[in-house]
C-alpha cells in the first residue's frame, strides 16, 4: 500500500538558518503530492503541491520538488523565520477517487 | 462560509456515552474524509466519501464507529460507548471531484475527550 516517510524530529533552528525537511514515499501508481502544516492553535492547511515528475511546488519561502526516481518530495527553505514554527506533514493521493495518506509529522521550531 | 465548518470544536464526553461530530463541508464539494489525530500517532485516516460511491470506511478502527453523510454534503461521525483512547481531535476535509491533485481542504477540528 501507500506510505510516507519523514525524518525524525523535532527540529529546532535559529532564525535565517536554512532547512530541509526529508520526504520519502511508497506508492501503487503516480501520486501527486503535497506538504500541509499545522501552526499552533490553528488547522491544518496546504502548503505546497507538485502532482508530476519534476515539478516544483513552492509557497511563502518553501520549496519542494517531485522526484520520481528518488521518490522524494524534500521541503526546503532558505531562511527561516520565528514565524514558521509549526507541524510539518508530507502527504500522498493516488488518483482522484482516494485518501490522503500522511507521513507521522516533524515539528519545526525556530528561535529567535 | 468559506471554509469546512465542524462542530462542536470541543466535546467531553463521559466513558460509555454515544457521541456525534457534524461536518458541513465546502459548496460543491463531493468528496469528503474523516481523519482523526492523537498525540505521538500523526493523522489517521478514518473513511471517505465520494458523491453516490460506497464509502471507503477502510480506515474506521473498530466498530464502535460509524459515518453517514445525508444528501451528499453534511456528514456525521458517531463514535458509541466511548472509551478513553477515542480522546483525540477528528478532523473533516472536503475536495471538488477530478485529479488527485485537487486539494483537500480541511476543518478545524473537533477536540473529543473522554473522561
Amino acid at each position: 500500500g501507500d506510505s510516507v516517510t519523514q525524518m525524525e524530529g523535532p527540529v529546532t533552528l535559529s532564525e535565517e538558518a536554512f532547512l530541509t525537511i526529508n520526504c520519502t514515499y511508497t506508492a501503487t501508481g503516480y501520486p501527486s503530492l503535497f506538504w500541509y502544516v499545522q501552526y499552533p492553535g490553528e488547522g491544518l492547511q496546504l502548503l505546497l503541491k507538485a502532482t508530476k515528475a519534476d515539478d516544483k511546488g513552492s509557497n511563502k519561502g518553501f520549496e519542494a520538488t517531485y522526484r520520481k526516481e528518488t521518490t522524494s518530495f524534500h521541503l526546503e527553505k532558505g531562511s527561516v523565520q520565528v514565524s514558521d514554527s509549526a507541524v510539518y506533514f508530507c502527504a500522498l493521493r493516488t488518483g482522484a477517487n482516494s485518501k490522503l495518506t500522511f507521513g507521522k509529522g516533524i515539528t519545526l521550531s525556530v528561535r529567535p | 462560509g468559506a471554509g469546512v465548518s465542524q462542530s462542536p470544536s470541543n466535546k467531553v464526553t463521559e466513558k460509555g456515552k454515544d457521541v456525534e461530530l457534524r461536518c458541513d463541508p465546502i459548496s460543491g464539494h463531493t468528496a469528503l474524509y474523516w481523519y482523526r489525530q492523537s498525540l505521538g500517532q500523526g493523522l489517521e485516516f478514518l473513511i471517505y466519501f465520494q458523491g453516490n460511491s460506497a464509502p471507503d470506511k477502510s480506515g474506521l478502527p473498530s466498530d464502535r464507529f460509524s459515518a453517514e453523510r445525508t444528501g451528499g454534503s453534511v456528514s456525521t461521525l458517531t463514535i458509541q460507548r466511548t472509551q478513553q483512547e477515542d480522546s483525540a481531535v477528528y478532523l473533516c476535509a472536503s475536495s471538488l471531484p477530478g485529479t488527485g491533485g485537487n486539494t483537500i481542504y480541511f476543518g478545524e477540528g473537533s477536540w473529543l475527550t473522554v473522561v
